[in-house]
Formats: structure tokens, C-alpha cells, sequence
């Protein structure tokens, strides 16, 4: 079965500094990765996957995420947080067999940017 | 894409009672699925809903808990019934678009609160 691990609870960067989220996974095969946020009392934002081709995938609101074989990560990055940036973020992963909809979530990542 | 309606957006519930909440989509979709998030983790899928078809249920959630109705390909319900403080979750619908870029868009969520 696959699994998705982010093992900080919480990242705190300055405005304007580089952000990094990581996140692991374990998965048999190929896998199909996603990156969500989610702000308060709103449902989960797409900004990026990674299914395959290049490892470097460009997403929405300035993120980028490299996928790493070797390493089995899917760090989510952004050059220069904002403060709106702050919000909660889950990395996924599905299984080639299964459905787009049965996606396996990591724990989430609260990520607080202060001015 | 796809615009996703999920209601009501929150609720206060008594112990023993049971909650439908609506899930309506813009758009005909063959596959939906409802995800719980429980207080401080991560989203759990709970079932996948198809037109025509009984809900298939994930491990660890069983229908009379949480029946779930298909009527048709834009419209879905999940009842949480006999309800306890531990059913107090965000439950979030989602729709899968294979053709599209994000392939799996979210509701906005119900914030259940069980007393």
C-alpha cells in the first residue's frame, strides 16, 4: 500500500525567504504525486503533480516541486514566501492502479510566513 | 473543471442524531468521492460514489454509518448517522475530471461538531 510522510508539523519562514515543504512516499511502481493547500474554512487548492517527464514541476502561485527517484521525495518549494502563503499543505500520492479520487494524504504541513 | 457545492458548510449536531450533507456538481461526473479530516489530521478517504452503483466503502467505514446516495452524475449525499463526539470531522466531497489538469477538485467542506 502506498503512504506519504511530511515530517514537520510546521514550517515558520520570514517574508520573502525561500519555503520548503517536504514530503516522502512509499508506493509500489511508479507513483503519481500532488501537492494541496488549504486555507481556513475552505476546501483543498491543486497546485501541482507530478505524473511524469521532467522532475521539476512548476505549479500555481509560484511553486515548484522536485521529484526525486532516488531519495523517494516530492519536496514542495517557493523562491520568496509571501505571507498569504500561510496555510496548511498535503502532499499525496496515488497508486497507478487506483483511481485520480483514491488518494493517499500526508499528515500536513503548517506553514506560517511572518511579515 | 469543476465547481463543487457542498452543503451545509457547517453544523452543531446532538449525540444520536444523523446529518445528510449535499454534495452538487456543475458538471456530469461519472466518480465522486467523500474524504473525512478529523480534527488536527489528515483526509481519509470514506467511499467512492458512482451513478447506478452501491458506494464502495474504504477500510474502517461501513454503510449503515455512513450511508451514501448517487442519484444521479452531478448530485451525492452522505448521511452521517447515530452520531458521537467522535464523528465531529470536515467531511469534503470531490469530484474526479480525467481530462483535466488537477483531476480530482474538493468541495469546500461541512464543518460537523457533534456535542
Amino acid at each position: 500500500a502506498q503512504s506519504v510522510a511530511q515530517p514537520e508539523d510546521q514550517v515558520n519562514v520570514a517574508e520573502g525567504n525561500p519555503l520548503t515543504v517536504k514530503c516522502t512516499y512509499s508506493v509500489s511502481g511508479n507513483p503519481y504525486l500532488f501537492w494541496y493547500v488549504q486555507y481556513p474554512n475552505r476546501g483543498l487548492q491543486f497546485l501541482l503533480k507530478y505524473i511524469t517527464g521532467d522532475n521539476l514541476v512548476k505549479g500555481s502561485y509560484g511553486f515548484e516541486a522536485e521529484f526525486n527517484k532516488s531519495q523517494t521525495s516530492f519536496h514542495l518549494k517557493k523562491p520568496s514566501a509571501l505571507v498569504s502563503d500561510s496555510a496548511l499543505y498535503f502532499c499525496a500520492v496515488r497508486d497507478i492502479r487506483d483511481s485520480w479520487g483514491k488518494l493517499q494524504f500526508g499528515a500536513g504541513t503548517q506553514v506560517v510566513v511572518t511579515p | 473543471s469543476a465547481v463543487i457545492s457542498q452543503k451545509p458548510s457547517r453544523d452543531i449536531c446532538q449525540r444520536g442524531t444523523s446529518l445528510t450533507i449535499q454534495c452538487q456538481v456543475d458538471s456530469q461526473v461519472t466518480m465522486m468521492f467523500w474524504y473525512r479530516q478529523q480534527p488536527g489530521q489528515s483526509l481519509t478517504l470514506i467511499a467512492t460514489a458512482n451513478q447506478g452503483s452501491e458506494a464502495t466503502y474504504e477500510s474502517g467505514f461501513v454503510i449503515d454509518k455512513f450511508p451514501i446516495s448517487r442519484p444521479n452524475l452531478t448530485f451525492s449525499t452522505l448521511t452521517v448517522s447515530n452520531m458521537s463526539p467522535e464523528d465531529s470531522s470536515i467531511y469534503l466531497c470531490s469530484v474526479e475530471v480525467a481530462d483535466s489538469n488537477e483531476k480530482l477538485f474538493f468541495g469546500s467542506g461541512t464543518q460537523l461538531s457533534v456535542l
